[in-house]
C-alpha cells in the first residue's frame, strides 16, 4: 500500500522560506514510472499544481511558471522522500500543501494528508 | 496555461437524483481529464481518470464522458455520501490545472 506522510512547520514568517517533506512508503522516489508532485489549495486560488520531479535515467524537474525562481523540489533517494522549498513567502502563500504521486498513466492517485501552512508575523 | 471552466459552482439535489457536472478545457487535453471528490478537511480522492475510466473501488453510479474539450461527470442515484465537492483536472500538460469546483448539496 502506497502512503505519503508529510512533515513540516505550520507557521512561516513573511519573507522567510517554507520547507515541507514528504516521506514515501510502498513506492520509490526513483521510480521509473511515477513522478512526485506538490499541490496546494487555498480559498482564493483553489487547487494549484506547484512542482514535480521524476527519474528517467536522470532527474527531471518541472515548476509552475508563476513560482519559478522561488520554488525548489528535491528528491532524496537515501531517505526515499522529496521536499518542497518556497522562498520569500507572503500571506498569499498561505494554503494547505499536499504531496501527491502521479502514476505512470498520468493520474494523481496518492495524496499526503495535507499540511496547513500559514504565513504570518 | 490550460484553463478549466467547471460548472455549476454549486448544485442542490436529493438522494436518488441524477446530476451532471461539466468541465470545459480552453484547449485540447485529449482524454487526459480526471475527476476528484473532496470532503471537508481531506485530500481530494480520485474518482475517474482519462475522462471515463472508473478508479478501482469507486461505485458504478459515477461515470464520465468526453466530447472534444467538454467533459462531464454524472452521478446517478445520489447517495448521502456523495454530497461533497467535485473537481476536474487536466493532466495533458504542465502546469496541471483544476476546475474551480462544484459543491453538491442536499436539497
Amino acid at each position: 500500500q502506497i502512503q505519503l506522510q508529510q512533515s513540516g512547520p505550520g507557521l512561516v514568517r513573511p519573507s522567510q522560506s517554507l520547507s515541507l517533506t514528504c516521506a514515501i512508503s510502498g513506492d520509490s522516489v526513483s521510480s521509473s514510472l511515477a513522478s512526485w508532485n506538490w499541490i496546494r489549495q487555498s480559498p482564493s486560488r483553489g487547487l494549484e499544481w506547484l512542482a514535480k520531479t521524476y527519474y528517467r535515467s536522470k532527474w527531471f524537474f518541472d515548476y509552475a511558471p508563476s513560482l519559478r525562481g522561488r520554488i525548489t523540489i528535491n528528491p532524496d533517494t537515501s531517505r526515499n522522500h522529496f521536499s518542497l522549498v518556497l522562498n520569500s513567502v507572503t500571506p498569499e502563500d498561505t494554503a494547505v500543501y499536499y504531496c501527491v504521486r502521479l502514476s505512470g498513466n498520468g493520474v494523481l492517485d496518492y495524496w499526503g494528508q495535507g499540511t496547513l501552512v500559514t504565513v504570518s508575523s | 496555461d490550460i484553463q478549466m471552466t467547471q460548472s455549476p459552482s454549486s448544485l442542490s439535489a436529493s438522494v436518488g437524483d441524477r446530476v451532471t457536472i461539466t468541465c470545459r478545457a480552453s484547449q485540447s487535453v485529449d482524454r487526459f481529464l480526471n475527476w476528484f471528490q473532496q470532503e471537508p478537511g481531506k485530500a481530494p480522492k480520485l474518482l475517474i481518470y482519462e475522462a471515463s475510466i472508473l478508479q478501482t473501488g469507486v461505485p458504478s453510479r459515477f461515470s464520465g464522458s468526453a466530447s472534444g474539450t467538454y467533459f462531464t461527470l454524472t452521478i446517478t442515484n445520489l447517495q448521502p455520501e456523495d454530497f461533497s465537492t467535485y473537481y476536474c483536472q487536466q493532466a495533458s500538460t504542465t502546469p496541471y490545472t483544476f476546475g474551480q469546483g462544484t459543491s453538491l448539496e442536499i436539497k
